[in-house]
């Protein structure tokens, strides 16, 4: 089946413990690209890649750090959480970029305490 | 820079009410990509439609249907006689094309909840 997955679905953690959300596809995608989702300001972009070893900052990069050594999958980093970054990501992908769709995986419910 | 405006926040109707959600877009691109998303209660995204800049055909399928207006800079969704079933946050978004015709950023609205009451 087609998808993209992404571990942990939860997790509750405390400032500045170091943590990594998984994120995998395997449909070949090109792209990947992780949001978060916060109440009242919809999805944000973190970070995207439009290719191995080839990323770059979206609109609320601070505090994060990705890495695309694998075509499938794209780790989201947080080498010092804090509570603002409780929030809700979803890591997703698509084929190429130019318009396709994305697909998204099923989210990651974060909280820093 | 790219923005994209879902001006209502919430809307609630009654089973079998049309409703339209609305969606506005800022972008200074001729060539841009426009989605719907659909988020249900369980929180997973659904893909709805896509829409490239060159295309203002309206598109339907089934109660669906979307009515693109670049006169206006809006992509509107309609659902036709609505359902419990499309309770959900709706989020309209844009991607401009880059040099090479791609396009790297994906820019939501902040969605609009939709509930259906029975």
């Amino acid at each position: 089946e087609a998808q993209v997955t992404q571990n942990p679905r939860y997790l509750i953690t405390v400032t500045g413990k170091k943590l990594t959300v998984t994120c995998s596809q395997n449909m070949n995608h090109e792209y990947m690209s992780w949001y978060r989702q916060d109440p009242g300001l919809g999805l944000r972009q973190i970070y995207y890649s439009m290719n191995v070893e080839v990323t770059d900052k979206g609109d609320v990069p601070e505090g994060y750090k990705v890495s695309r050594k694998e075509k499938r999958n794209f780790p989201l980093i947080l080498e010092s959480p804090s509570p603002n970054q409780t929030s809700l990501y979803f890591c997703a992908s698509s084929p190429w970029t130019g318009g396709y769709e994305q697909y998204f995986g099923p989210g990651t419910r974060l909280t820093v305490t | 820079a790219q923005k994209v405006t879902q001006a209502q926040t919430e809307i609630s109707v009654v089973e079998k009410e049309d409703v339209t959600l609305d969606c506005v877009y800022e972008t200074r691109d001729t060539t841009y990509y426009l989605f719907w998303y659909k988020q249900p209660p369980s929180g997973e995204l659904v893909f709805l439609i896509r829409r490239n800049s060159f295309d203002e055909q309206n598109e339907i399928s089934g109660r669906y249907s979307w009515n693109f207006q670049k006169s206006t800079s809006s992509f509107n969704f309609t659902i036709t006689a609505s359902q419990v079933v499309d309770s959900a946050v709706y989020f309209c978004a844009l991607s401009e094309a880059n040099a090479q015709g791609g396009s790297e950023k994906l820019v939501f609205g902040k969605g609009t909840k939709l509930t259906v009451n029975p």
